[in-house]
């Protein structure tokens, strides 16, 4: 059993295309998180959301664009994806709180040619 | 935001113990501690949390000064199936839930 699952598990897509990448946890948890993880391996906050509402909003270019259609789905839409996009998103969850532990899914490996 | 440091890689043998410091000056009252590691091609997993002196689990032990400034992962015994990135994380509660990764430390475990 899958505790954060995510797909696809790799995408490869040209510039200026829209993608999708889904999210989904069974665990119960209230918080979704996506990151994202560049070559250098850095891994940064995009957005965060409890119960479908969305609480964390970092500086990303709005051709990103989260829904959480329940609590125990968070999706990432970027339209126009263009090189600098390519990276590994992870999305993670938990209770809610910053001390909570954050469980986290396989990642998708994006690459933009 | 409380900034954490630390090093960039360490190599290590099997059966060593592999210690990890982090460096996280500015911590706030309320935050604690976390590690996680990442193996490649996976996400990051959960080690261990602490807010002060001392934590041990199955898989580490956690130190933490009475100043709070530093705070070292121990790893015992280390095999090579613990090749992996370390990654040091001081809880924003103010901040909402935001967790910030810093570059994390590579140990590689040699035969």
């Amino acid at each position: 059993d899958t505790a954060v699952s995510q797909t696809p598990k790799y995408l490869v897509t040209q510039m200026g295309n829209d993608k999708s990448i889904k999210c989904e946890q069974n665990l119960g948890h209230d918080t979704m998180y996506w990151y994202k993880q560049d070559s250098k391996k850095f891994l940064k906050i995009m957005f965060s959301y409890n119960n479908k509402e969305l609480i964390i909003n970092e500086t990303v270019p709005n051709r990103f664009s989260p829904k959480s259609p329940d609590k125990a789905h968070l999706n990432l839409h970027i339209n126009s994806l263009e090189l600098g996009d390519s990276a590994v998103y992870f999305c993670a969850s938990n209770s809610g709180t910053s001390q909570e532990t954050q469980y986290f899914g396989p990642g998708t490996r994006l690459l933009v040619l | 935001l409380a900034k954490t440091t630390q090093p960039i890689s360490m190599d290590s043998y099997e059966g060593q113990e592999v210690n990890i410091t982090c460096s996280h000056n500015n911590i706030a009252t309320n935050d604690y501690i976390t590690w996680y590691q990442q193996f490649p091609s996976q996400g990051p997993r959960f080690i261990i949390q602490g807010y002060k002196t001392k934590v041990t689990n199955e898989v580490a032990s956690l130190f933490i000064p009475a100043d709070r400034k530093s705070s070292t992962l121990s790893l015992p015994r280390v095999s090579l199936s613990d090749t992996a990135v370390y990654y040091c994380l001081v809880g924003e509660k103010a901040a909402g839930n935001k967790l910030t990764f810093g570059g994390g430390t590579r140990v590689l475990v040699k035969p």
